[in-house]
């Protein structure tokens, strides 16, 4: 079982440059998530998706773009990368009910220098 | 709307228990508790309900108080692979959740043999 696999798992930026980070799932799960997580600040949702061609804010979406155009792919897209965007990157998915738990995949560290 | 943990960091022995505190400003209906090992991604414990039971997974315990919006983890007898860091989430809608949530800042947990 894959669950919720990310890539790539390191990657290092130049301020202004673009890169997409990958998120599929293969559980079926009809919402997905993209969470930032900064030292000592918790995780913090960038975007969310509760289905294929739905896609919505969360706290922290500025600088982000997200696309959902199947059940299974989430991808997030850095445009004119900023060091404020260094970060680990966790993708994650549930069925989106109230006793649903998140499954997270294993996370991208981004460095922006 | 982040909801508050406490305390922020503890140091067990082995054998010893520990309570981590999860405090929200508004109405919940459920929280989620997660445990996070360095360098790894969140790994669900369980999800409290409004009106549920107390939960409990291997000699870790939950309870959720709906009148006081709080939740408080119990680690019982707790062991070396206890150490890690709890989070727990709270989610951001009204009503039921979508699970789309806010996390704490989490506790870090160390256990020492």
């Amino acid at each position: 079982n894959a669950g919720v696999t990310q890539t790539p798992k390191f990657r290092i930026l130049k301020i202004g440059q673009s890169m997409t980070l990958q998120c599929t799932q293969d559980m079926n799960h009809n919402y997905m998530y993209w969470y930032r997580q900064d030292p000592g600040m918790g995780l913090k949702l960038i975007y969310y998706s509760v289905g294929a061609g739905i896609t919505d804010k969360g706290e922290v979406p500025n600088g982000y773009n997200v696309s959902r155009s199947t059940t299974e792919d989430f991808p997030l897209r850095l445009e004119l990368a900023a060091p404020s965007q260094t970060s680990v990157y966790f993708c994650a998915s549930s069925y989106g009910t109230i006793n649903s738990p998140l499954h997270f995949g294993n996370g991208t560290r981004l460095t922006v220098t | 709307q982040q909801p508050v943990q406490s305390p922020q960091a503890v140091i067990l022995r082995e054998g010893e228990d520990a309570v981590i505190n999860c405090s929200s400003s508004k109405a919940l209906y459920s929280v989620h508790w997660y445990r996070q090992k360095h360098g790894e991604a969140p790994v669900f414990l369980m999800i409290l309900l409004k009106g549920g039971e107390q939960k409990g997974h291997e000699k870790i315990s939950a309870s959720f108080n709906e009148k006081k919006q709080q939740s408080s983890l119990y680690l019982t007898a707790s062991q070396l692979s206890y150490s890690g860091t709890y989070f727990c989430g709270t989610e951001r809608g009204y009503g039921g959740s979508q699970g789309n949530l806010i996390f704490g800042k989490g506790t870090k947990l160390s256990v020492k043999p």
